[in-house]
């Protein structure tokens, strides 16, 4: 199985400011054939379901704000929150899906 | 509009077993496959496994195997995860997701099992 490792594990920041979370695979997720790199990323805020932000590590789920950003390839990936609102306090998963399908352990945004 | 209605909670015995529910509205599932989640208290997602509900072939990841069983029926329009020998690790919620693509738009609001004498 695909090893996926966040970091950092838990942040905090202020409204307004820029965050940026990191994600590892532990072999490449870009599947050669296409140059696609087979990533995304999921928003949880407290006491619901996972939401869809990013696909493709980059492309941006339709109605997703657009201060939310992916970056990266191959092994590793960037999720960038431009300017951070109080609404984004949540827990951050990527997911690889080119070999089975892996999470990784998730980063927690606190806003101060 | 795509909606994934599970069950209610479940308060079960060590070693019983239970059997969780998914019904899909909004699309017929034998057009996706159906994935299963499991995120345990304060922890992270976990991927179970996924069915083709067209022909009833199934995936699991190996750490899954044995313990849960996926299956759907197609003319209720609903996907099921039936977990066996239960214990304590088995405390979590379980969320059902839409396949089809590779990435998961649709969620069920999850089914939160506990395990407990």
């Amino acid at each position: 199985n695909i090893m996926m490792t966040q970091s950092p594990s838990s942040l905090a920041v202020s409204a307004g400011e820029k965050v940026t979370m990191s994600c590892k695979s532990s072999q490449s997720v870009l599947y050669s054939s296409n140059q696609k790199n087979y990533l995304a990323w999921y928003q949880q805020k407290p006491g619901q379901s996972p939401k869809l932000l990013i696909y493709w590590a980059s492309t941006r789920e339709s109605g997703v704000p657009d201060r939310f950003t992916g970056s990266g390839s191959g092994t590793d990936f960037t999720l960038t929150i431009s300017s951070v609102q109080a609404e984004d306090l949540a827990v951050y998963y990527c997911h690889q899906y080119l070999s089975s399908r892996t999470f990784g352990g998730g980063t927690k945004l606190e806003i101060k | 509009e795509v909606q994934l209605q599970q069950s209610g909670a479940e308060l079960v015995r060590p070693g019983a077993l239970v059997k969780l529910s998914c019904k899909a509205s909004g699309f017929n599932i034998k057009d996706y496959y159906m994935h299963w989640v499991k995120q345990r208290p304060e922890q992270g997602l976990e991927w179970i496994g996924w069915i083709d509900p067209e022909n009833g072939n199934t995936i699991y990841d190996p750490k899954f195997q044995g313990k849960a069983s996926i299956t759907a029926d197609t003319s209720s329009n609903t996907a099921y995860l039936q977990l066996s020998s239960l214990t304590s690790e088995d405390t979590a919620v379980y969320y059902c997701a839409r396949g089809g693509l590779l990435w998961y738009p649709y969620w069920g609001q999850g089914t939160l099992v506990t395990v407990s004498a």
